[in-house]
């Protein structure tokens, strides 16, 4: 079957660093993608990666192991507005989007 | 219009009745896709459709219905509501099916079915 897993919830302080894992398992693979959810809006684009490595986008970095099926989104520089929840979503084969449940990261100062 | 936009924004439906959930987007884009997010779930797919004239179905399409008459606009139909059907709904849109390409999405549809 398809699986994407990812942790329910992380806590972190302001002004720091944190690793969000993603696991999957997806018939197929054509890259994934992380998305950033405020509470109450919709999903918006984070990074896309299809290839093995890190891609650094300013205080974001995304990297991707397809080897072991692995993804992480790092988050620098922690400010407030970084509270919300980060989904992981992986594409197969038919090039549909897998997503996880997503991970809530709550900021504290 | 600025991107894609949803209508209603929010609604109660008693059990039973039909309803249709409104997208349209004005960016161009041939690939169209329907979701719905439930407290501890991810996204799913209900329905997606990859260029005007064509749809799909998704992961869980039971109860629902779609079409894609033009480039902008993607309906999404609940012949019977039922109260399992109480969700938030996005519609998204792309510039193609898959790839690189990301989805945008709406400002999501706030269901409650009694």
């Amino acid at each position: 079957g398809q699986n994407i897993d990812q942790p329910t919830e992380m806590t972190a302080t302001e002004g720091a660093i944190v690793q969000i894992n993603c696991t999957y398992q997806t018939s197929g693979f054509n890259g994934l993608f992380w998305y950033q959810q405020h509470a109450g809006e919709a999903p918006t684009f984070l990074s896309y990666n299809v290839l093995d490595g890190l891609e650094e986008k300013g205080r974001f970095s995304s990297f991707l192991s397809r080897s072991k099926g692995y993804s992480y989104l790092l988050l620098k520089e922690l400010q407030m507005k970084d509270s919300a929840s980060y989904l992981c979503a992986a594409t197969d084969s038919n090039y549909q989007l897998i997503w996880g449940a997503g991970t809530k990261l709550i900021i504290k100062p | 219009i600025a991107g894609i936009t949803q209508a209603p924004t929010s609604q109660i439906l008693a059990a039973g009745r039909r309803m249709t959930l409104r997208c349209t987007q004005d960016m161009r884009h041939n690939a169209m896709y329907w979701y719905r997010q439930d407290l501890g779930l991810g996204l799913r797919l209900i329905h997606y459709s990859n260029t005007a004239g064509t749809t799909g179905k998704g992961e869980v399409p039971d109860g629902y219905s779609v079409s894609r008459a033009n480039t902008d606009d993607f309906p999404l139909t609940l012949a019977s509501a039922v109260p399992s059907q109480t969700s938030v709904y996005f519609c998204a849109s792309s510039v193609a099916a898959g790839g690189r390409n990301e989805q945008f999405f709406g400002p999501g549809t706030r269901l409650t079915v009694l």
